[in-house]
């Protein structure tokens, strides 16, 4: 399993929105609806901010939001804010009756202007 | 509140076994639904699973590691670690240790470990 592709950066100014691309295979993200999202501040551990492909944690404001479409999973980000600007990783589950295996994506840095 | 404490050494010599022990705080390691996982990041690079294990057992590693690791849970002390042979420079990172199955999803990692740093050096 390789890992998941995702824009290296996407930028955008407070109060807009911006969209993370990851796009995988039939394998993991078109095969399964286990599509996760994380945001890493340097120096901190990653949280969870998506799971199950469009579902919010408690406590994780609903400006975040995940969809998914065919191998690709998407991450939108509305009303951009100051503390957004962290790095993004997606994770899909990519196993099969015999195995479970998890596999993330490469990463995207998000840039508040 | 659940915490996850990593520990360990942080420096480990080629060829030889990096060790390091998740501490589960705040809840019980034997807790039905969760899985306890390790999940790694080279400096300034991206994440990478590198196992997960349930307490009563089923392990399931990266099909990149599995010759290499093992990931064994300690019921009475309320801790799970990770074992890694044969380490090169290549394993240098931060190891998390992270918990499966909150929000009622074993699909996502919810908690996770501070992190700790192992460089790995002749």
């Amino acid at each position: 399993q390789s890992a998941l592709t995702q824009p290296h950066s996407v930028s955008g100014s407070p109060g807009q929105s911006v969209t993370i691309s990851c796009t995988g295979t039939n394998s993991d993200v078109g095969g399964y609806t286990y599509v996760s999202w994380y945001q890493q501040h340097p120096g901190k551990a990653p949280k969870l901010m998506i799971y199950d492909v469009n579902k919010r944690p408690s406590g994780v404001p609903d400006r975040f939001s995940g969809s998914k479409s065919g191998n690709t999973a998407s991450l939108t980000i509305s009303g951009l804010q100051a503390d957004d600007e962290a790095d993004y990783y997606c994770c899909s589950y990519a196993g099969n009756f015999a195995f479970a295996v998890y596999v993330f994506g490469t990463g995207t840095k998000v840039t508040v202007l | 509140q659940l915490q996850l404490q990593e520990s360990g050494p942080g420096l480990v010599k080629t060829s030889d076994t990096l060790s390091l022990t998740c501490t589960v705080s705040g809840g019980s390691i034997t807790t039905t639904s969760y899985y306890w996982s390790w999940i790694r990041q080279p400096p300034g690079k991206g994440l990478e699973w590198i196992g997960s294990t349930f307490y009563s057992g089923g392990d399931f590693y990266s099909p990149y590691l599995k010759s290499r690791v093992t990931i064994s849970v300690d019921k009475s002390n309320d801790q799970f670690s990770l074992k890694l042979t044969s380490v090169t420079a290549a394993d240098t990172a931060i190891y998390y240790c992270a918990r499966q199955g909150d929000s009622g999803s074993t699909g996502c990692f919810g908690s996770w470990g501070q992190g700790i740093l192992v460089t790995v050096s002749t």
